[in-house]
């Protein structure tokens, strides 16, 4: 299985909207509603942002917000703050009932 | 709360076995039809998954690994654990355990709690 695509990269200022694309294949992301996207600051372990999808667990701000069209996914953050500065991971469920996940984004807020 | 704690060696030598143990608190392991998964993460790259266990002992490993990898379940402990034979220094990594959610006799894709992360470095 091949890692999912996301940019290594994105930046943006306080306040501003940042979109993190994610593409698969129709064995993975085009295939499942089961996209999740992880956020990961140094030394931490990753936080569950988003699942299925567009789902956000309990407590996850809204200011965080996915979608999916065809073989990508996307993750939105609006309002950015100094505190989203971090890693963040996709990851779908695949046809042969595994996991893949893609090669990070790092987002630097300005 | 969910709480997964990783242990394991911070050095192991090339072409040795590696074995990491995941321990469950807030959880049965034994309970709740979940996977418990295996993740890594090498150093400035992405996260890659490695494999998980059903409850029920069933498993799923990455193709790219799964020639190398075990993991086991030990109910008794509240622990689940991961083997990598004869390891190389592509081995180096933050590994990292966690639950992929499971309800009612369905499972989702996501992985909800994770542990903190260990680091293995491989080297002679």
């Amino acid at each position: 299985q091949s890692a999912l695509t996301q940019p290594a990269s994105v930046s943006g200022s306080p306040g501003q909207s940042i979109t993190i694309s994610c593409t698969g294949t129709s064995s993975d992301v085009g295939g499942y509603k089961f996209v999740s996207w992880y956020q990961r600051h140094p030394g931490k372990a990753p936080k569950l942002m988003i699942y299925d999808v567009s789902k956000r667990p309990s407590g996850v701000s809204n200011r965080f917000s996915g979608s999916k069209s065809g073989n990508t996914a996307s993750l939105t953050i609006s309002g950015l703050q100094a505190e989203d500065e971090a890693d963040y991971h996709c990851s779908s469920y695949t046809s042969i009932s595994t996991l893949v996940f893609g090669g990070g984004t790092k987002l630097t807020v300005l | 709360q969910v709480q997964l704690q990783e242990s394991g060696p911070g050095l192991v030598k090339p072409s040795q076995t590696l074995l990491l143990t995941c321990t469950v608190s807030g959880a049965s392991i034994s309970s709740g039809g979940h996977f418990w998964s295996w993740i890594r993460q090498h150093p400035g790259k992405g996260l890659e998954w490695i494999g998980y266990i059903h409850d029920s002992g069933y498993t799923y490993y990455n193709p790219s690994l799964e020639s190398r990898v075990t993991i086991l379940v030990d109910t008794s402990k509240n622990q689940f654990s991961l083997k990598v034979s004869s390891v190389t220094v592509a081995d180096t990594a933050v590994y990292y355990c966690a639950r992929r959610y499971c309800s009612a006799g369905s499972c989702y894709g996501h992985l909800d709690y994770w542990g903190q992360g260990t680091l293995v470095t491989v080297s002679s």
